[in-house]
This record gives C-alpha cells, sequence and structure tokens, in this order.
C-alpha cells in the first residue's frame, strides 16, 4: 500500500478547478519533508510539476499550484485544459526504516 | 540539456536477473545522486532505492534488500540497477530519476523508462 494517501480519481469541466489532496503521516509530511508532486501523461515518464510543496520548474504553467499544511498536501489545477488529462502522484519523504522515498497511490484527473 | 537514458526492453525468465543501465548527460554526474523508481502495469510508481553519484553510497528499502544492487560508473557518467531472482511480480517499467538541484529530495529528470517482461 502507498505510504501516501491519494483519491483514484477526480475529473473537472474545461476551466474548472480541481484539487487533488495527498494524505501522509507524522513521519513524512507531517515531519516537515518537502512534498512534490508529478504529472505523467501515458506511456510516458514522470515530469516534476512542483517542488517543495509550492515551486514551480520552469516551462510550468501558473494554473498549477502546490500547498501542504500538517500531514497533508494539495495540488490545485485552475482553468482545466484538456491536456491536462493525466496521472498525478505526490512524494515526500518518510524517516521511519531508516528514511526512504514515498509515494502516493496516484490521482487520474479526467477532463470532462 | 539534460538526459537521462535508459537501456531498452528486456524479457527475463523467472529466477534469472537483470541489469538496467541509465546514461546521464547535460550535467556532472557525480554532483546528483540517482533514484530508480518502478511501475507496474496499471499501478502507480514506486521507490527502489538511491544511489550517491559522488561516492557510491546506498540506500535501500527493506522490500529490495538483498535482491537489488545499484552501481555507477562515473567515467561513462551511467547508473545501473541490477535486480535478481526475477518473478512476475517484477513485470513492470523502471526508472532512473535524478535528485533534484533544490536539495529538498524531489526528483527533476528522469529516464524515459526500460520495460522489463518476466515471464516463462
Amino acid at each position: 500500500q502507498p505510504v501516501l494517501t491519494q483519491p483514484p480519481s477526480v475529473s473537472g469541466a474545461p476551466g474548472q478547478r480541481v484539487t487533488i489532496s495527498c494524505t501522509g503521516t507524522t513521519s513524512n509530511i507531517g515531519a516537515s519533508y518537502d512534498v512534490h508532486w508529478y504529472q505523467q501523461l501515458p506511456g510516458t515518464a514522470p515530469k516534476l510539476l512542483i517542488y517543495g510543496h509550492t515551486n514551480r520548474p520552469s516551462g510550468v504553467p501558473d494554473r498549477f499550484s502546490g500547498s501542504t499544511s500538517g500531514t497533508s498536501a494539495s495540488l490545485a489545477i485552475t482553468g482545466l485544459q484538456a491536456e491536462d488529462e493525466a496521472d498525478y502522484y505526490c512524494q515526500s519523504y518518510d524517516l521511519s526504516l531508516g528514511g526512504h522515498w514515498v509515494f502516493g497511490g496516484g490521482t487520474k484527473l479526467t477532463v470532462l | 540539456q539534460i538526459l537521462l537514458v535508459q537501456s531498452g526492453v528486456e524479457v527475463k525468465k523467472p529466477g534469472a536477473s537483470m541489469k538496467v543501465s541509465c546514461k546521464a548527460s547535460g550535467y556532472t554526474f557525480s554532483d546528483y545522486g540517482i533514484s530508480w523508481v518502478r511501475q507496474a502495469p496499471g499501478q502507480g510508481l514506486e521507490w527502489m532505492g538511491w544511489i550517491s553519484a559522488y561516492n557510491g553510497k546506498t540506500k535501500y528499502p527493506q522490500k529490495f534488500q538483498g535482491r537489488v544492487t545499484m552501481t555507477t560508473d562515473t567515467s561513462t557518467s551511467t547508473a545501473y540497477m541490477d535486480l535478481r531472482s526475477l518473478t512476475s511480480d517484477d513485470t513492470a517499467v523502471y526508472f532512473c530519476a535524478r535528485d533534484g538541484f533544490s536539495g529538498t529530495r524531489e526528483f527533476d529528470f528522469w529516464g524515459q523508462g526500460t520495460r522489463v517482461i518476466v515471464s516463462s
């Protein structure tokens, strides 16, 4: 089972705003480890979308934003576009078992 | 530009071993660690381990300890991931990913993935 919990799917119409949640514990997000988000289009490698909770790499539109509070994080996408249809994963670090990288189970975003 | 280019498709029999390579270019290889992440068909991402390209230090999750070995060759800027005693559960796409420049344990560049099929 993934260490971080995400909803399996979310959907929204073009132009709308959607959010994807990522719930962790006191040994990962709650221990102040940074949360990162990836977008994975079908058949491709994941692409870094948000790093360090809120930062966008060069080239990522400002329609994508991240936030973290306590043991949870969220990815928000505004002005939804058809090209946003993809799988989204959150990722952090966990201090248990000597320390290891952890992912959420992924969320499939469908643009209606 | 920064690229991670992985080796091609592999088909293996149960019980065999596999070795996937990941050749880096566009940056100083020894300045960043490399993780390996796999994705079984229709499933999510699973972290398999990390190696420092600076000193070869490794970190593996308990699930893969004893079965995985990660190495690097700084002369060719290539990382390798060896997985032994393969079963059908190891059928997956395997990605290498570079430690992010920000130092907060993100992965900023990824290889294209190597599909591994384990079947008798």
